[in-house]
């Protein structure tokens, strides 16, 4: 079943912070996060295996509650090249063989 | 460079014109796969490979074949291509884990096909 990613768009200016939800209605194995520029193909950011690890990246981070079956992204003094559409991926069976994502967020950074 | 080849990155098809998207990688994954993208759905699986003579289906398989012969190239074959399987596809690789080790995937540039 789909992951359901919040909010659907969000335009921020240069320097503000952002923060995108993923959630599942079964329990995770771990989530993944891709960054995908318009005609481009998805890019790798990060992964969040169980146990509520929080990860870094730059500027992005991302935590992963288990409880909650969520992981959330957070896009620190966000600059330009962060636009992009955000995806989650979700795995349920601990080998990434069928990675579910969402639908997707929108993020538009503006000068 | 390590990547993911996908080819051809646009193709316009009539209705039932077989047709085979190829997917080449050069960096010895075991894990590939292929998905769609089709605009308010998201990235959807249609197959998997874990390795070579190893495929199994994902969420959308109907109306696609893949095959798994090299460990290197996993191509896409649509036997009698529909208007609704017009979409972006991306092929996508990653080093295969057991339950316990996860690894991100690599995807290819996209093959954008029209079936008119």
């Amino acid at each position: 079943q789909q992951p359901v990613q919040s909010p659907q768009a969000v335009i921020l200016r240069e320097g503000e912070d952002a923060v995108i939800n993923c959630s599942s209605s079964k329990a995770l194995y771990s989530v993944h996060w891709y960054r995908q520029k318009h005609g481009e193909a998805p890019v790798f950011l990060m992964i969040l295996l169980k146990g509520g690890e929080q990860k870094g990246h730059d500027k992005i981070s991302a935590s992963f509650n288990e409880k909650k079956q969520q992981s959330s992204l957070y896009l620190t003094a966000s600059q330009l090249s962060y636009s992009g559409t955000y995806f989650c991926g979700t795995d349920l069976s601990g080998s990434a063989r069928q990675l579910t994502f969402g639908s997707g967020t929108q993020l538009t950074v503006l000068p | 460079e390590a990547q993911v080849t996908q080819n051809p990155r646009y193709l316009i098809t009539v209705t039932g014109k077989k047709l085979t998207v190829t997917c080449s990688q050069n960096m010895n994954h075991e894990y590939m796969s292929w998905y769609r993208q089709d605009p308010g759905l998201g990235l959807r699986q249609i197959y998997y490979s874990m390795n070579v003579e190893v495929t199994d289906k994902g969420d959308v398989p109907e109306g696609y074949k893949v095959s798994r012969k090299e460990k290197r190239n996993f191509p896409l074959i649509l036997e009698s291509p529909s208007p609704n399987q017009t979409s972006l596809y991306f092929c996508a690789s990653s080093l295969y884990g057991d339950r316990g080790t996860n690894y991100g995937y690599t995807f290819g540039s996209g093959t954008r096909l029209t079936v008119v």
